[in-house]
């Protein structure tokens, strides 16, 4: 069965730092990846998602992450944080085909910004 | 609409009522999602849709759980005899595609339960 590992749950991070948030999978074949984020009270947006190809994904709002096979990772990275990036942030890892269609996702790690 | 529209925001139920949880998704979108997040949690899945075809709904915690999209766009959640372990956002996601997480979704801004 698939899973997903977030071993951070809660990160702090200064305003203008750079930030990296842990993402581990376990996935049969090659995974589909992605990135979410949920502020409070909102439904969860897509940062980036990873299929094939090149390994290195870039996403919205200054994001990225980069898929390692050999680490079954995909860890979230973004050179600069601004303190609207203050959200919960959950990586998930995608099932597919007829009757088998879910994401399952980690349970997420909080970003907290100080000025 | 423009987005995935869920109703109502936020629902309190008595122990033992029974609840019923309305999606809008986008328009024309052919798969179709519930998840439920428990609190401090990642969402988990519950069932999913193509059009008005219940292809999964492995992820239904008990028979007092059932879903239905009798018309292949609006969706119902209802849990009857609700429980405080019901207690939970309930999202819903839409895609326009069959291959829906090959593509990743997009997620309403859930329904709050709390039962009291």
């Amino acid at each position: 069965a698939q899973s997903v590992t977030q071993p951070d749950i809660h990160i702090t991070v200064s305003e203008g730092a750079s930030l990296e948030l842990r993402c581990n999978y376990s996935y049969g074949a090659t995974p589909y990846l992605f990135w979410y984020v949920q502020s409070p009270g909102q439904g969860l947006q897509l940062l980036l998602k990873y299929f094939s190809g090149d390994t290195l994904v870039q996403g919205i709002k200054g994001f990225e992450a980069e898929f390692k096979r050999s680490q079954s990772s995909f860890n979230l990275r973004k050179p600069s944080v601004h303190w609207s990036d203050a959200a919960e942030y959950f990586c998930a890892v995608g099932s597919f085909g007829v009757g088998n269609e879910k994401l399952t996702f980690g349970t997420g790690t909080r970003l907290t910004i100080i000025p | 609409g423009a987005g995935v529209s869920q109703s109502p925001r936020y629902k309190v139920a008595k122990r033992g009522q029974d609840v019923a949880l309305r999606c809008d998704p986008i328009s024309g979108h052919v798969s179709l999602f519930w998840y439920q997040q428990a609190l401090g949690q990642g969402p988990e899945f519950l069932t999913y849709f193509q059009n008005e075809a219940q292809l999964d709904k492995s992820g239904l915690p008990s028979d007092r759980f059932f879903a239905e999209r009798p018309e292949g766009s609006v969706s119902t959640l209802k849990i009857q005899r609700t429980q405080q372990e019901d207690s939970a956002v309930y999202l819903c996601a839409s895609s326009p595609d069959r291959t829906a997480s090959a593509k990743g979704y997009t997620f309403g801004s859930g329904t709050r339960l709390t039962v009291v």
